[in-house]
């Protein structure tokens, strides 16, 4: 079973910044967040993903709590194209594959 | 550097055919893994392979299903006997090293469909 908790789908208006949240409360402490996201039917696209520190990159920037219980996805500034389903995955340390919850379906809107 | 290539894209079976799904990671990467998508459902993990090696099987049906990495060449999916419910898209994703510190990058997919 998927170690996380999203909303099941959230709105935002086109130019405005998109905040996905995450609970993941059962994290162990060498255990990544992964966020990806799927376009479609497309393979899913490797977004970004964090330890403990907060990171950015060209895509987005991924907040994590201090007691890691918890992340955010921000997208800057969203356009139709970021319309997709996002999922925030605990990566497993030992093999790294990737348990897909339900994700967030996010719709940008103009 | 080209992106993970999976081939064909769309395949089409009659019921007890096999099914054959290639998959060819990007270079440098040694760790594969499958993943398959039933019409309006989430990813679900199949199996995670290293060269010659299946390191971990856990989501695999037990009966039809088997993947192999060699040496050589790409990672093929067999499933054999394909029924209806085999229907599905099915990802590769590969990756450098494992641990679950670095990313995975996904193909584009193998839609099978079982007539």
């Amino acid at each position: 079973d998927a170690k996380t908790t999203q909303p099941t789908s959230m709105d935002c208006a086109e130019g405005r910044a998109a905040n996905l949240p995450c609970n993941h409360s059962t994290i162990s402490g060498n255990e990544y967040v992964y966020w990806y996201r799927q376009i479609h039917s497309q393979g899913p696209q490797y977004i970004i993903h964090g330890l403990k520190n907060n990171e950015t990159n060209e895509m987005a920037s991924l907040i994590i709590t201090e007691d890691r219980k918890s992340s955010t996805l921000i997208l800057p500034h969203a356009t139709l194209r970021d319309t997709a389903v996002y999922y925030c995955i605990v990566g497993e340390s030992n093999t790294g594959k990737l348990i897909f919850g339900q994700g967030t379906t996010l719709q940008v809107k103009p | 550097n080209a992106g993970v290539m999976q081939n064909p894209r769309h395949l089409v079976r009659r019921r007890g055919q096999e099914a054959r799904l290639r998959c060819s990671p990007m270079k440098g990467h040694s760790h594969v893994y499958w993943y398959r998508q039933l019409p309006e459902e989430g990813l679900k993990f199949m199996v995670y392979l290293q060269k010659e090696n299946i390191i971990d099987e856990s989501g695999m049906p037990k009966e039809r299903f088997s993947a192999e990495f060699p040496k050589e060449g790409p990672s093929i999916l067999r499933i054999q006997q394909v029924v209806r419910g085999d229907s599905a898209a099915y990802f590769c994703a590969s990756s450098p090293n494992t641990g679950g510190k670095t990313e995975a990058f996904f193909g584009q997919g193998t839609r099978l469909t079982v007539v």
